[in-house]
């Protein structure tokens, strides 16, 4: 099936820096997700993007994260500064404009994020 | 307050036994969406189920909805090893909105 590539698969960081997670969403994909997940316990809901903009984003999508799509290929979430409480793994998804309000979301692996 | 929640909160069967997992939600829907997550992956959808639908299949798949009550449920029957998740419900409550995840309900389906 489709496939949503994240890089790297971890990445260590010391609290403060500036980090990248990015995303390669399936290429005829028009929507783009990030989620939240703490180890054990549930995804949580960042922020989604459509046609350069951010459309929802939920309270955890902090004033230190922002997304974009620069070259029309990668779906990045950069953090800057990072926390402690950043600590956790990042999920991407893509989704193709769906009719009737029902849309499969496509996700990739994950980026583990651990903040020191 | 979680807008869907799976349960029960974990459960285990044996391979070939069958396996039933519910979900309850608090809003009104479009569709509602079952993934599975298995462990160190992303979640993979397994059935997306309309507002207007009751029932759907996928294979050994099988979601009910019940708009009345709020209330879904996932069985998969013949159960192997690679079934072992969290298997999550998603409510979609409107065009691209953001999909809500609950805690899951974790099935480990032992040999």
């Amino acid at each position: 099936g489709p496939k949503v590539l994240q890089i790297p698969s971890h990445q260590i960081i010391d609290m403060g820096q500036m980090v990248t997670l990015n995303c390669d969403p399936v290429s005829n994909h028009l929507y783009f997700y990030w989620y939240k997940q703490i180890l054990g316990q549930q995804m949580e809901f960042l922020v989604n993007f459509y046609n350069g903009k951010v459309m929802e984003k939920s309270k955890l999508f902090k004033d230190q994260f922002s997304v974009e799509r620069p070259d029309g290929s990668y779906f990045t979430l950069k953090i800057q500064p990072t926390a402690l409480e950043d600590s956790a793994v990042y999920f991407c998804a893509s989704s193709l404009i769906g009719g009737n309000g029902a849309e499969t979301l496509y996700f990739g692996s994950g980026t583990r994020l651990t903040v020191l | 307050s979680q807008l869907a929640e799976e349960n029960p909160w974990a459960l285990s069967v044996h391979e070939g036994e069958s396996v039933t997992v519910n979900c309850s939600y608090k809003t009104s829907i479009t569709a509602l969406q079952w993934y599975r997550q298995k462990s160190g992956e992303g979640p993979a959808q397994l059935i997306l189920i309309r507002s207007n639908e009751r029932e759907k299949r996928n294979g050994r798949l099988r979601a009910t909805l019940d708009t009345s009550s709020q209330s879904s449920s996932l069985s998969i029957t013949a159960t192997r090893c690679e079934d072992t998740a969290v298997y999550f419900c998603a409510p979609q409550t409107g065009f691209a909105s953001a999909l809500t995840f609950g805690s899951g309900t974790k099935v480990i389906v032992l040999p």
